[in-house]
């Protein structure tokens, strides 16, 4: 069985500021790992995923995760915040390609201006 | 390019009714995926299809069904309505067959189903 955790349901971040959201999983075999951004009542976006290839990831929109099986982490980041990154964010966890995502409890990210 | 379509965007139902939740997958996709997301929760995986058969199944209460059939769109009906079915419904599709499976599931806009 796998399972995600994510450190902080609210996260808030000035401007400009360093947005860093934790995701700690937990998985019996090497895990896929997805990032998802949800803005108010829209569905889930992708944002990036580790597939077991590089372990730093780029996603879109200037986000980066890095992936230390070490720790069992796979923490999301952004140098700069943008007022248009205030969203709720979810980390996810699959077991192989095509089988179901895990998520996490979701970080509600606040930007202020 | 395409997206999962789901319909219809909202619903609102009484007690003891029955509700049906449809999703069109992207094309070629052969996986649908249904999770359902509470109010401040985060999604919770309810079943899959992958060709047409229930590939995997989750904490679906037993008052719902859910087929894929031949096009691949997907169905999930919902019977005896309770409050607390009110929910964000969302579908999701991917290509999973051996050997040219993706990794990533591509999610529709949801159906948000409030029950009253």
């Amino acid at each position: 069985a796998q399972s995600v955790t994510q450190l902080g349901s609210h996260v808030s971040v000035s401007e400009g500021a360093l947005v860093l959201l934790r995701c700690n999983y937990s998985s019996s075999v090497p895990p896929y790992l997805f990032w998802y951004v949800q803005y108010p009542n829209q569905g889930l976006q992708l944002l990036l995923k580790y597939t077991s290839a590089a372990t730093l990831v780029k996603g879109i929109n200037g986000f980066e995760a890095e992936f230390k099986k070490s720790e069992t982490s796979f923490h999301l980041t952004k140098p700069s915040a943008h007022m248009s990154d205030a969203a709720e964010y979810f980390c996810a966890v699959s077991v192989a390609a095509g089988n179901k995502l895990t998520f996490g409890g979701g970080t509600r990210v606040l930007v202020k201006p | 390019a395409a997206g999962v379509i789901q319909s219809p965007r909202h619903l609102i139902k009484e007690k003891r009714e029955t509700a049906t939740l449809k999703c069109y997958p992207i094309p070629r996709h052969d996986t649908v995926y249904w999770y359902q997301q509470g109010p401040g929760q985060d999604p919770q995986f309810l079943i899959s299809f992958y060709e047409k058969m229930q590939s995997d199944k989750g904490s679906i209460p037993d008052r719902f069904s859910a087929q894929q059939f031949s096009d691949y769109h997907s169905e999930l009906n919902m019977s005896s309505l309770e409050l607390g079915d009110s929910a964000l419904y969302f579908c999701a599709s991917s290509l999973a067959g051996p050997g040219r499976a993706q990794t990533e599931a591509f999610f529709g806009q949801g159906t948000r189903l409030t029950v009253v």
